[in-house]
């Protein structure tokens, strides 16, 4: 099976330019999730979304972070205007939420989009 | 979702069991115990959940003790390529899944 897809693998962008990240979640599954990972802060939680509907957008840094959902196998995360302090690895996660507690809901991510704003 | 203590780091020789403790002392009842890890440059992998139950995979076995407030990952042959950040989590299995990440166990394992 295919895991969570996402894309640019790496991406090195100027200050000031839009970036859009892609990911496509493991099919079957209904909740989407971006992190982002620094060597300062570790792993952050930005947004996820179940049943294409944003949960929790708590994490999203400020406004010019947005993501969307606009259906079950595709989402962005998007960054207008990036600043260099938004460089860091962004992961895409999916996981099928069960009515079963027993299954857990297992959490799968993707190789993540390394992004590099100069 | 309760808080979990890692040791920051351990070493381990190539071949033996690695033993890797978590404390989650105010872990609630219908709270799952998680273990990740994330290979340098990867993102990271499942390994292994459990409720009060101990459970064992392909890839480890995880202790939890009776009264839920510590449990163990178990890597029963180490290789090198176990090296990675081990990371124990807990939260409701209902919670709309989101997981929240600590510091980890940074593991190497030496030939």
């Amino acid at each position: 099976d295919a895991g969570v897809i996402q894309s640019p693998r790496h991406e090195v962008t100027e200050m000031g330019q839009e970036v859009t990240l892609r990911c496509k979640p493991i099919s079957g599954h209904n909740s989407l999730f971006w992190y982002r990972q620094t060597m300062m802060r570790g792993l952050e939680l930005l947004i996820y979304f179940n049943n294409n509907v944003p949960i929790d957008d708590s994490g999203m840094p400020e406004d010019r972070f947005s993501a969307k959902m606009p259906n079950a196998s595709f989402s962005t995360l998007k960054i207008q205007p990036s600043e260099p302090r938004d460089s860091a690895v962004y992961f895409c996660a999916s996981s099928r939420r069960s009515l079963h507690l027993n299954s857990g809901n297992t959490i799968y991510f993707g190789e993540g989009s390394w992004l590099t704003v100069v | 979702d309760a808080k979990t203590t890692q040791p920051p780091s351990m070493d381990c020789a190539e071949g033996r069991a690695a033993n890797l403790p978590c404390n989650h002392s105010t872990i609630s009842g219908n709270e799952y115990v998680y273990w990740y890890r994330q290979i340098h440059s990867q993102g990271p992998q499942y390994i292994i959940h459990g409720l009060k139950n101990n459970e064992t995979n392909e890839m480890a076995s995880l202790i939890i003790t009776e009264d839920r407030k510590s449990s163990t990952l178990i890597l029963p042959h180490a290789t090198l390529r176990d090296t990675a950040v081990y990371y124990c989590i807990v939260r409701v299995a209902d919670s709309w899944g989101k997981l929240q990440f600590g510091a980890g166990t940074q593991v190497v394992v030496t030939p």
